[in-house]
């Protein structure tokens, strides 16, 4: 089972709203991601988890902060969005295996993603 | 760092046909990953195939192969027997293994994508 849920499909907030994306696995994965994607554009990073702690932000603005209460669930709170944050916000998961010193493929898988607007 | 180039942004094809996706990529590494991910009108991003590059057989998976040229780095995907359900934009994308990374591995260095349209 490689699945990813990703709650809710569509969000619809206006500037001055605060929302949550949620992002469940429960394939034992320790390593969980947050992409954004653009129309027509690849996945662009934009937070890394491992083992419930933040490793890396690549350089996201602070109106968007994750947080992961525990090794199935990732959540991304939004607040005081611009309107050039609309986009598609995938959420992904990989076995962490970069963690680990024998290495190997850390495959990601992504969920269906959230599709966000804001107005 | 690393590229990942695309060099088709639209492709198309008929149905029950072969259709061959491009991708050339740059690195200096000697270890690491390649992957083929799909993406439809649904929005999932779906991985495809995975190619580790001390292998030298290509990865297949069933109607899925891919034509993985080490010296040349390229690493283009066959799509046989080309179904409605194939219609989707496909991302070329490289991982660097943990031992040449340093740990970084994590990052997927994704190309700009190919819009596949298979037509009836």
């Amino acid at each position: 089972d490689t699945e990813v849920t990703q709650t809710p499909k569509h969000l619809v907030m206006g500037m001055t709203n605060k929302k949550s994306l949620k992002c469940e696995q429960h394939m034992g994965h320790r390593a969980m991601y947050w992409y954004k994607q653009k129309a027509k554009k690849p996945p662009e990073l934009m937070f890394v988890y491992s083992y419930e702690k933040l490793s890396i932000n690549e350089s996201v603005p602070s109106r968007f902060s994750p947080e992961c209460p525990n090794s199935s669930l990732l959540n991304l709170h939004l607040h005081a969005l611009q309107p050039e944050d609309s986009a598609l916000y995938l959420c992904a998961s990989s076995q962490g295996t970069f963690l680990i010193r024998s290495g190997g493929t850390d495959t990601q898988y992504f969920g269906p993603g959230t599709r966000l607007t804001v107005l | 760092a690393q590229t990942v180039t695309q060099s088709q942004p639209e492709m198309s094809v008929q149905e029950a046909e072969t259709v061959t996706l491009s991708c050339t990529y740059d690195t200096s590494e000697s270890n690491y990953y390649l992957f083929w991910y799909k993406q439809p009108p649904s929005r999932q991003m779906i991985l495809v195939i995975r190619q580790e590059a001390y292998k030298q057989q290509n990865a297949t998976e069933n109607r899925f192969s891919v034509n993985f040229q080490k010296a040349a780095k390229s690493f283009s995907l066959k799509i046989s027997d080309s179904q409605l359900g194939d219609t989707a934009m496909y991302f070329c994308a490289f991982m660097k293994h943990r031992r040449d990374s340093g740990g970084s591995n994590y990052k997927l260095t994704f190309g700009k994508g190919t819009l596949l349209t298979v037509n009836p």
